[in-house]
């Protein structure tokens, strides 16, 4: 079965400092895209930062930037400068690319502490 | 503006009372999901859409029903809720193919089967 595990349930991190939230999945497909979504208080689901696992170089947007290990399958979510509003559950998720079902994490709660 | 929407945002029903969570979307997204998300759970799929008239179970289809007759429209039908179906509900769309596997989620429908 493919899987995706968030191993930290809760972190927390000092505002300005930089924090980075793990996630490991598993799957017998070379070709798969990889995300992680942020879902602050208000319970909208917003797209963070996307990777499609046939491009080596890692994904970055703005402050956020991933560390993508194929061969570990490995996807780790790097938040750099951390603000107040980076206060949210975060989730790590996949879909092979030939195939119709998502697949999440548990999630990652994280608070960025003033 | 690009946007999935669902209503009812919230819901407080009874055991066995018929219910149906609307979706749209106005994208032109081939591509729509049910998911319900329920603490340390995650987000898990229910079902979905590849297409007009096209379904498939996802990981906790049992209790629910969905039908895809236009594009836009993916509504989600409790035919008797039960307490155990009280969670979070996402829908969301996205296109079918190519790099652009990103899915887009509606505000969330909060259902209370008492």
């Amino acid at each position: 079965a493919q899987t995706v595990t968030q191993s930290q349930p809760e972190m927390s991190v000092q505002e300005a400092e930089t924090v980075t939230l793990s996630c490991t999945y598993d799957t017998s497909e070379s070709n798969y895209y990889l995300f992680w979504y942020k879902q602050p208080p208000s319970r909208q689901m917003i797209l963070v930062i996307r990777q499609e696992a046939y491009k080596q170089q890692n994904a970055t947007e703005n402050r956020f930037s991933v560390n993508f290990q194929k061969a570990a399958k490995s996807f780790s979510l790097k938040i750099s400068d951390s603000q107040l509003g980076d206060t949210a559950m975060y989730f790590c998720a996949f879909i092979p690319s030939g195939t119709y079902k998502y697949i999440f994490g548990t999630g990652t709660r994280l608070k960025v502490l003033a | 503006e690009a946007q999935v929407t669902q209503n009812p945002r919230y819901l407080i029903t009874v055991t066995g009372k018929k219910l149906t969570v609307t979706c749209s979307q106005n994208m032109n997204h081939e591509y729509m999901s049910w998911y319900r998300q329920d603490p340390g759970l995650g987000l898990r799929q229910i079902y979905y859409s590849m297409n007009v008239e096209v379904t498939d179970k996802g990981d906790v289809p049992e209790g629910y029903k969905v039908s895809r007759k236009e594009k836009r429209n993916f509504p989600l039908i409790l035919e008797s809720p039960s307490p155990n179906q009280t969670s979070l509900y996402f829908c969301a769309s996205s296109l079918s193919t190519g790099g652009k596997r990103t899915q887009y989620f509606g505000p969330g429908t909060r259902l209370l089967v008492l």
